[in-house]
């Protein structure tokens, strides 16, 4: 069983729509959690960092974790085309990160 | 924004040569990674060093090797390149403490004839 489990996608979605993401994981030992941006050709790119269960906002994404069900999520509001990318999701234990296959996300203008 | 570089971006090359992929970083990160990844699969750890003169294997078996003789450099070398080494490979850092959020490079495609 892999530890980082991602929904698959891909999503299409029209610009303006709410996008959702989200992974599971299995190991309880996990720190931190994190959301990460990646455009095609290109590296990795940090959104947003949480350790704690609960919501945090940073403009139009939200960034959830259930600690209790080892379940995060983010979501993009107000979804730009510019928003089209693959996200991953990742997390780590002593320094190391252990990501999601990614899901890939067309915002249709 | 992040500064850290890799070069090439772009690699082909025949089988049996030996290459190295540069990375570098401008932001004095004592920790530096080196991933593999595949189209739709999840990147894969191969190497990573927490500081000068450190290295370890990561969770993905490689063939490849790293040297950390400074702290800004982590070369990532293949002594002979087969076709099964074509990958995506990334470079990352992050800084002591806190997270562990990795700050990635854009990323050398390499592709073995």
């Amino acid at each position: 069983q892999k530890e980082v489990e991602q929904d698959p996608g891909p999503l299409s979605v029209p610009e303006g729509a709410i996008v959702s993401l989200n992974c599971t994981y299995s190991n309880s030992a996990f720190q931190y959690f994190m959301w990460y941006r990646q455009y095609s050709r290109k590296g990795p790119e940090l959104l947003m960092y949480t350790y704690s269960s609960g919501n945090k906002e940073d403009g139009r994404f939200t960034a959830q974790v259930d600690k209790s069900s080892k379940y995060i999520s983010l979501f993009i509001r107000d979804s730009q085309p510019s928003d089209s990318a693959t996200y991953l999701c990742a997390m780590s234990v002593d320094y190391k990160l252990s990501f999601g296959a990614g899901t890939t996300v067309t915002v249709r203008a | 924004e992040a500064d850290i570089y890799q070069t090439p971006r772009y690699l082909v090359i025949g089988t049996g040569k030996k290459i190295t992929l540069e990375c570098s970083q401008t932001m004095g990160h004592d920790k530096m990674y080196w991933y593999q990844q595949d189209p739709g699969m999840e990147l894969h750890l191969i190497h990573y060093s927490y500081g000068v003169n450190s290295t370890e294997k990561g969770d993905l078996s490689s063939e490849s090797t790293v040297s950390r003789i400074r702290t800004e450099h982590f070369p990532l070398t293949l002594e002979s390149a087969r076709p099964s080494h074509t990958s995506q490979y990334l470079c990352a850092s992050s800084e002591y403490g806190g997270a562990g959020t990795q700050y990635f490079g854009p990323g050398t495609r390499l592709t073995v004839l």
